[in-house]
């Protein structure tokens, strides 16, 4: 069972930063946070990941917690693109990635 | 960049027949994950591979098999399909090396059964 509870859906207007919760009370503490997203039956994109510091690369931002229990992926602008089911996942070096509902982010115009 | 292949992207099958999926990782990637996505569901992971040997086993039916090649490569081996088999098929590939733990899917392979 997927480890992680998210919303199932959100909107965010086109331009605007979309932020994504994501709660893993469980989390030990060499697991990471794994953010991934699926565009209509496409192959799962990778976004980003973290152990317990915020990060940031291109395409978002993850901030942690400073007691790992979750996590918030920041959209910073979001477009008609970005309309996807994304993913939090909580896994350690090594373990396989498991998939729980997501949440279904429609970007509006 | 290189991503992770899958081949043949779509495949029709009928019923009791078997099918053999492909993936070819990310270079120098080692390890392998094959899922599988049903209509309107979530990707469950089947099976996964590092160094060519089985590493962890999630829902895969008796029927398929699957593999890691020497050059990395991995086949997943279907028999005696049924129609509950159809579904998206989705390879990932990862690396042991420095700190990058992240994996990267392939487009997936559209399987259906007839």
């Amino acid at each position: 069972d997927a480890k992680t509870t998210q919303p199932t859906s959100m909107d965010c207007a086109e331009g605007r930063a979309a932020n994504l919760p994501c709660n893993h009370s469980t989390i030990s503490g060499n697991e990471y946070v794994y953010w991934y997203r699926q565009i209509h039956s496409q192959g799962p994109q990778y976004i980003i990941h973290g152990l317990k510091n915020n990060e940031t690369n291109e395409m978002a931002s993850l901030i942690i917690t400073e007691d790992r229990k979750s996590s918030t992926l920041i959209l910073p602008h979001a477009t008609l693109r970005d309309t996807a089911v994304y993913y939090c996942i909580v896994g350690g070096y090594g373990q396989n990635f498991v998939f729980g509902p997501g949440t279904r982010l429609s970007v509006l115009p | 960049a290189a991503g992770v292949i899958q081949s043949p992207r779509h495949l029709i099958k009928e019923k009791r027949e078997t099918a053999t999926l492909k993936c070819y990782p990310i270079p120098r990637h080692d390890t392998v994950y094959w899922y599988q996505q049903g209509p309107g569901q979530d990707p469950q992971f089947l099976i996964s591979f590092y160094e060519k040997m089985q590493s962890d086993k999630g829902s895969i039916p008796d029927r398929f098999s699957a593999q890691q090649f020497s050059d990395y490569h991995s086949e997943l081996n279907m028999s005696s399909l049924e129609l509950g088999d159809s579904a998206l098929y989705f390879c990932a590939s990862s690396t042991t090396l420095g700190a990058r733990t992240e994996a990267f899917f392939g487009q997936g392979t559209r399987l259906t059964v007839v």
